[in-house]
């Protein structure tokens, strides 16, 4: 049984543009969720996936989207990133109302 | 809103004695709880879950924490602490947005474990 991978590991990007962010989730998962975690600070919860519909969301803005694909991975959107994008963005996979299990995280850094 | 305060953000033990990490949950309906931990630079791991079972959870590594309503509270304690004890822990309550699931994290404490 795999865990929860995330890619990449690092990222660079200036202000304004965009970023994909991926997740592939434990196996036999079908939910998953995505945090963002700024320093020194616990996550944030951004929106969770199940079936391949978002069905439930965060106090994040629009320009923050994502995906759930058919093998129940996942992609992180985000457009016209701000400096204060930067941050670890966690992915999280679970069953509908189980324990929710995370990835290493992608460290997104904006300059 | 459900949301959890963490008490301490930074407790410091020496190795071998208990380590107590406390935090309080409010709730309008009984909770999911949770304990994750984070070392330098990894992501969450799941330490233990309450959802309404018994009261005294136990979770990995010797850690354990008991669910006391009355006191609205989820403290994590380990009898012994390790030196690979030394991380950042975050207190969880679970909640809905929308129909989904939610995680709601404490602010964390860092726990250093002193030789």
């Amino acid at each position: 049984e795999t865990g929860v991978t995330q890619s990449p590991t690092h990222l660079i990007k200036t202000r304004g543009q965009q970023v994909t962010l991926r997740c592939s989730s434990q196996s036999g998962h079908n939910t998953v969720s995505w945090y963002q975690q700024a320093l020194g600070q616990g996550p944030q919860f951004i929106f969770q996936y199940y079936r391949e519909e978002e069905n439930g969301r965060g106090n994040f803005p629009p320009r923050f989207s994502g995906l759930q694909f058919p093998n129940y991975s996942s992609e992180l959107n985000v457009n016209a990133l701000e400096l204060d994008d930067s941050a670890l963005y966690l992915c999280a996979s679970s069953y509908p109302l189980d324990a929710q299990f995370f990835g290493p995280g992608t460290r997104l850094t904006v300059l | 809103a459900q949301s959890v305060t963490q008490l301490d953000s930074h407790v410091s033990v020496s190795e071998g004695t208990p380590v107590l990490l406390r935090c309080n949950y409010s709730s309008s309906y009984s909770p999911s709880l949770f304990w994750y931990v984070q070392h330098p630079n990894k992501g969450l791991q799941l330490l233990l879950k309450y959802t309404s079972a018994a009261t005294l959870v136990k979770g990995i590594n010797g850690f354990e924490a008991e669910f006391k309503k009355s006191e609205t509270s989820f403290h994590l304690t380990k009898p012994s602490a390790h030196m690979s004890d030394a991380a950042e822990y975050f207190c969880v309550v679970s909640s809905t947005s929308g129909s989904a699931r939610q995680l709601t994290f404490g602010s964390g404490t860092q726990l250093t474990v002193l030789p």
